[in-house]
């Protein structure tokens, strides 16, 4: 089975902080994808990356940025982390972005920002 | 975007169906139609998928209405396992990586 791994599963951190949510998928996938979860407003996609260095900017990139080193692993970086970060962040990796190739996911990050 | 529609809540007993609806009118030609739940405190997960035809799986059927404006999910017997948030989502064949997850249905198994 694929396995999403998120490095932290809780994480509080001050405003103005840089703050680096680690992912990791034991797979080989090419894409991997940043997500963020908040009641009411469901999953939104962030980032996504599509090969080693490459990456896309998702629905709401605005205060993020990412980081794509090696296949495996994928980071999520909060250059200065606000209050309206505070969320759950998911992430997941495909192995084609074909539209019948499904999305594999972490148990997330629940970040708080105070 | 084409956007899909689900009742927020539903309930079920265990060891019975459960049929999820989803309207999607507005889905264009080239969509597929795929479904993903969360359980409580994990990450969402892949259920099923489908274009025109009805699809089966271990976990599940998809039922597609023959105008495509309309899916339902099946479980066929329903566990406690099974209570999740279950999203229904519309994956264009251009910009299939950009999954839209809207709001989804709880779905409440009672024993």
């Amino acid at each position: 089975d694929v396995k999403v791994t998120q490095s932290s599963r809780y994480l509080v951190k001050r405003t103005g902080e840089k703050v680096f949510l680690e992912c990791v998928q034991d797979m080989d996938h090419e894409n991997m994808f940043w997500y963020r979860q908040d009641p009411g407003l469901g999953l939104r996609l962030i980032y996504f990356s599509y090969d080693v260095k490459m990456k896309e900017k998702g629905d709401i990139p605005e205060g993020y940025s990412v980081s794509r080193e090696k296949k495996e692993r994928f980071s999520l970086i909060l250059e200065s982390a606000s209050t309206n970060q505070t969320s759950m962040y998911l992430c997941a990796s495909s192995p084609s972005l074909g539209v019948v190739s499904p999305l594999h996911f972490g148990n997330g990050t629940r970040l708080t920002v105070t | 975007d084409a956007k899909t529609t689900q009742p927020n809540s539903m309930e079920s007993n265990e060891e019975e169906p459960v049929h999820l609806p989803c309207n999607h009118s507005t889905i264009s030609g080239t969509d597929y139609i795929h479904w993903y739940r969360q359980l409580p405190s994990q990450g969402p997960e892949y259920v099923i998928h489908g274009l025109t035809s009805n699809v089966n799986n271990r976990m599940a059927s998809l039922a597609i209405a023959e105008d495509r404006k309309s899916s339902t999910l099946i479980l066929h017997r329903a566990t406690l396992r099974d209570a999740a948030v279950y999203y229904c989502i519309l994956r264009p064949f251009q910009g299939a990586q950009k999954l839209v997850f809207g709001q989804g249905t709880r779905l409440t198994i009672n024993p």
